[in-house]
């Protein structure tokens, strides 16, 4: 059983350029979530939904869209990188809605 | 607004307890513990829900205060296993769906 699965695992982009990062889930979950974590800063949630087709602002979603076109995956894009969004990306899950099931994150880097 | 864990750092030796606490300016309806080793995924450790219940996985519990708005994790004859972030993360309820508001982490470093 996979559970929650990020790809990719590493990226460096350079400022402007943009890319989608995946989530894909194989439990089933109805609610999927995308967080950042910073040094200091805890866990902060990006964009979340509530089942598929559906999505929601969370805590610090400017500058990133999401999508969930199908129940198992979550996509997170970035239209135009920043040096600001230089952090590690969190993907979950969960049924209930809580509690949460993470993927081992995406590490990014904007030069 | 983010909750405030304290300390920010725990140095032990095995078999010593600790205590991280999570204070909330804002009411809570949940309470729910993470934890996250170097490098790893965060993973969940457990749930308080709003009626101060205090809930325990192996010898790491943990309680709920509604009135000071504060949640406690005790860990108890500290393994080296237990080494890592730990995180409170607080949900309003209502329709706030999973929208966890988590803590800043406290590292807890575990000796021989």
């Amino acid at each position: 059983n996979a559970g929650v699965t990020q790809t990719p695992k590493f990226r460096v982009l350079k400022t402007g350029q943009s890319m989608t990062l995946l989530c894909a889930q194989d439990m089933n979950h109805e609610y999927m979530y995308w967080y950042r974590q910073d040094p200091g800063m805890g866990l902060r949630l990006i964009h979340y939904s509530v089942g598929e087709g559906t999505t929601a602002k969370g805590e610090v979603p400017d500058g990133y869209n999401v999508s969930r076109l199908k129940k198992q995956n979550f996509l997170l894009g970035l239209e135009s990188a920043a040096p600001s969004q230089t952090s590690v990306y969190f993907c979950a899950s969960s049924y209930s809605p809580l509690p949460l099931h993470f993927g081992n994150g995406t590490r990014l880097t904007v030069t | 607004q983010q909750p405030v864990q304290s300390p920010q750092a725990v140095i032990l030796r095995e078999g010593e307890d600790a205590v991280i606490n999570c204070s909330s300016s804002k009411a809570l309806y949940s309470v729910h513990w993470y934890r996250q080793k170097h490098g790893e995924a965060p993973v969940f450790l457990m749930i308080l829900l709003k009626g101060g219940e205090q809930k325990g996985h192996e010898k790491i519990s943990a309680s709920f205060n509604e009135k000071k708005q504060q949640s406690s994790l005790y860990l108890t004859a500290s393994q080296l296993s237990y080494s890592g972030t730990y995180f409170c993360g607080l949900s309003a309820g209502g329709t706030s769906y999973g929208k966890l508001t988590f803590g800043q982490g406290t590292i807890l470093t575990v000796h021989p």
